[in-house]
Order: C-alpha cells, then sequence, then structure tokens
C-alpha cells in the first residue's frame, strides 16, 4: 500500500498522559501536514514539515503540542498532558511539492484520539 | 482572517440528477483549490483540484473557478447514492513562500436519495 499510513487508528489516553500520532507519508513524498477535525468542526490546519524542518507551525497550540520529522522513520505528532478538548480525528497528509500551485495533498486515514 | 465558507446543507437530490455544490474563498491570492469528499468516520479523499479560471472536468465531476468573483463550484452529474458524504472545499494558504497550508470549509453535505 503506498498510500499515507497512519498509526494508531484509535487511542485512547486518560487527562495527563502523553500521546504520540505516527505518520508515514506516501512513498516518495517528503512533506507532511497534520490536521486536526473535531466534532462537528471543520478541518484545522496544524503544522506543516519536511524532513528534519518545521515549515510553517501557525496553526499548533503553542503549549502541550509538538511535531517532528526526523532523517528516519515516521512524522510524529506529540500531546503531552492531554486534556478532553484534545479528543478529535488528527489527520495527516504528504505532498510530493511545495508552494506554487501543485501541492495535492493526500489523506491518510486518521487517528482518533479519545481523552477519558 | 483566511476563511472558506460553503452551505453546511443538507444538499437533497435525486438519483441521476446534477449536485451543485458551491464555495466562497476570502484570500485574494490563493492559487490553488480543492475538492475533497469525505464519508462519515473516513478520512478526507481528494477528488479534483483546479489552479486556473474556468472549468475542469473528471468524469461525472466537474470543477468550476472564477477567480475574480472568488468561487469555486463543483458539479456532480447523474448523482449516485454512494455520492452521498460531506464535500470539503479546500484553499491553498500561502503563509511564506514555502508554506502550503489548506484551509477547509465545513463542508457541505449531500444526499442521494434512490
Amino acid at each position: 500500500n503506498a498510500g499515507v499510513m497512519q498509526n494508531p487508528r484509535h487511542l485512547v489516553r486518560r487527562r495527563g498522559q502523553e500521546a504520540r500520532l505516527r505518520c508515514s507519508p506516501m512513498k516518495g513524498h517528503s512533506h507532511v501536514y497534520w490536521y486536526r477535525q473535531l466534532p462537528e468542526e471543520g478541518l484545522k490546519f496544524m503544522v506543516y514539515l519536511q524532513k528534519e524542518n518545521i515549515i510553517d507551525e501557525s496553526g499548533m497550540p503553542k503549549e502541550r503540542f509538538s511535531a517532528e520529522f526526523p532523517k528516519e522513520g515516521p512524522s510524529i505528532l506529540r500531546i503531552q498532558q492531554v486534556v478532553r478538548g484534545d479528543s478529535a480525528a488528527y489527520f495527516c497528509a504528504s505532498s510530493l511539492q511545495s508552494g506554487g500551485s501543485y501541492n495535492e495533498q493526500f489523506f491518510g486515514p486518521g487517528t482518533r484520539l479519545t481523552v477519558l | 482572517q483566511k476563511e472558506v465558507e460553503q452551505n453546511s446543507g443538507p444538499l437533497s437530490v435525486p438519483e441521476g440528477a446534477i449536485a451543485s455544490l458551491n464555495c466562497t474563498y476570502s484570500d485574494r491570492v490563493s492559487q490553488s483549490f480543492f475538492w475533497y469528499r469525505q464519508y462519515s468516520g473516513k478520512s478526507p479523499e481528494l477528488i479534483m483540484s483546479i489552479y486556473s479560471n474556468g472549468d475542469k472536468e473528471d468524469g461525472r465531476f466537474t470543477a468550476q473557478l472564477n477567480k475574480a468573483s472568488q468561487y469555486v463550484s463543483l458539479l456532480i452529474r447523474d448523482s449516485q447514492p454512494s455520492d452521498s458524504a460531506t464535500y470539503l472545499c479546500a484553499v491553498n494558504y500561502r503563509a511564506n513562500q514555502a508554506g502550503t497550508a489548506l484551509i477547509f470549509g465545513k463542508g457541505t453535505t449531500l444526499s442521494v436519495s434512490s
């Protein structure tokens, strides 16, 4: 399967725990984006990364959230000390190009985070 | 504040009819525009992209772009019950030279009755 992969698909955490969400982009893609979809809300951009670089984190909450895309391995979105308001579907997307007009983004299946 | 607006619906059409979905955006410098389909509980699936004014056709789908009016639409011909889903309009937001975050509308729910 050459599509975007995310794991886990479902994640349950208690308040105060840490959540780690992983994303492997499509084969050949080096641009990764994280989006969050809250219940009854639209998809909201969080962060855009290339290998070893955070390019745009304008949508990321200032506290408790961090993201990385190391030289080797998947991109990771980390949420520390989770609260109930973090319960949402987190989607990763990847693209072949960046900038210009041709940055079609393809989405993974998502991780559904539930905070108890 | 960059925004993408869509009617939430539901838009109900009978099987075989044309479904018309509309979207307006606020950022005049936006360059690329996308339609995604999202079934309940699933992830967004890219169905159309459009970059130039005019129409772009792909099978039963036609995307229309009017940059002067900041308006994008999606037409679905010969609608099928399997087209019942939420359709998301997305616009490229260039945060900087490399930034390519997408701004999404909240989506229009389409219901096709057989």
